[in-house]
């Protein structure tokens, strides 16, 4: 099993481009969620998904959209990209709900100028 | 709202040593609370979850402690290695309350840790 991959590892993007982070997980986990991780503060749920065709904002959902039409995928897209957006971005799964054991992608560092 | 306090911040040990990093939470109701390792660059991997009612669990050198009635938890390593210098999140999870869906995943800040030769 692959576990939980997320491309690309790198990104330097311009203010207002836009994006889209791929997250796959190969484990038949329902549950898939974003967060951003930020030095001095803990991570932060962007947005969740609970099974495929159904999703839900976290806590810092502004300027992001997610979909999930499989189980095995759930990209975030960043509409316009903001420098407040730079932050290193974990995609993560777990079987049902996330107080079972969350699996996490390496990450994918971003930059926006 | 729900907090989760990690200390120390940073901490610096030789390695062969032992040490203990401390978890405090707010959180309540409480579902698990589950300790993560996070190397540089990469993403945190579990290392221990604990339920309420267990008050120990250990994966090889790392041994987790839990007080509920204090709402304190410790992770513990013995004998450190250079291969233990990484970020250590202490997470806590609470159950979704009526309306809100599903559970709830409180982070703290990670405690960083060196071990030096």
């Amino acid at each position: 099993n692959a576990g939980v991959t997320q491309t690309p590892k790198f990104q330097v993007l311009k203010t207002g481009q836009s994006m889209t982070l791929q997250c796959a997980q190969d484990m038949n986990h329902e549950y898939m969620s974003w967060y951003r991780q930020d030095p001095g503060m803990g991570l932060r749920l962007i947005h969740y998904s609970v099974g495929a065709g159904i999703t839900d904002q976290g806590e810092v959902p502004n300027g992001y959209n997610v979909s999930r039409s499989t189980t095995e995928d759930f990209p975030l897209r960043l509409l316009s990209a903001a420098p407040s957006q730079t932050s290193v971005y974990f995609c993560a799964s777990s079987y049902r709900e996330p107080h079972n054991e969350q699996f996490f992608g390496p990450g994918t560092r971003l930059t926006v100028l | 709202k729900n907090q989760v306090e990690q200390s120390p911040q940073s901490l610096i040990i030789l390695e062969g040593k032992n040490c203990t990093l401390q978890c405090n939470y707010t959180v309540s109701p409480f579902s698990n609370l589950r300790w993560y390792k996070q190397d540089t660059g990469r993403g945190p991997v579990s290392l221990t979850i604990m339920t309420f009612s267990e008050n120990t669990k250990s994966n090889g050198r790392y041994t987790a402690t839990l007080d509920a009635d204090t709402k304190q938890s410790s992770l513990h390593i013995t004998a450190s290695q250079l291969s233990d210098s990484a970020s250590y999140i202490c997470v806590v999870s609470d159950p979704p309350s009526a309306g809100a869906g599903s559970y709830q995943l409180t982070f703290g800040k990670g405690t960083k840790l060196s071990v030096i030769p």
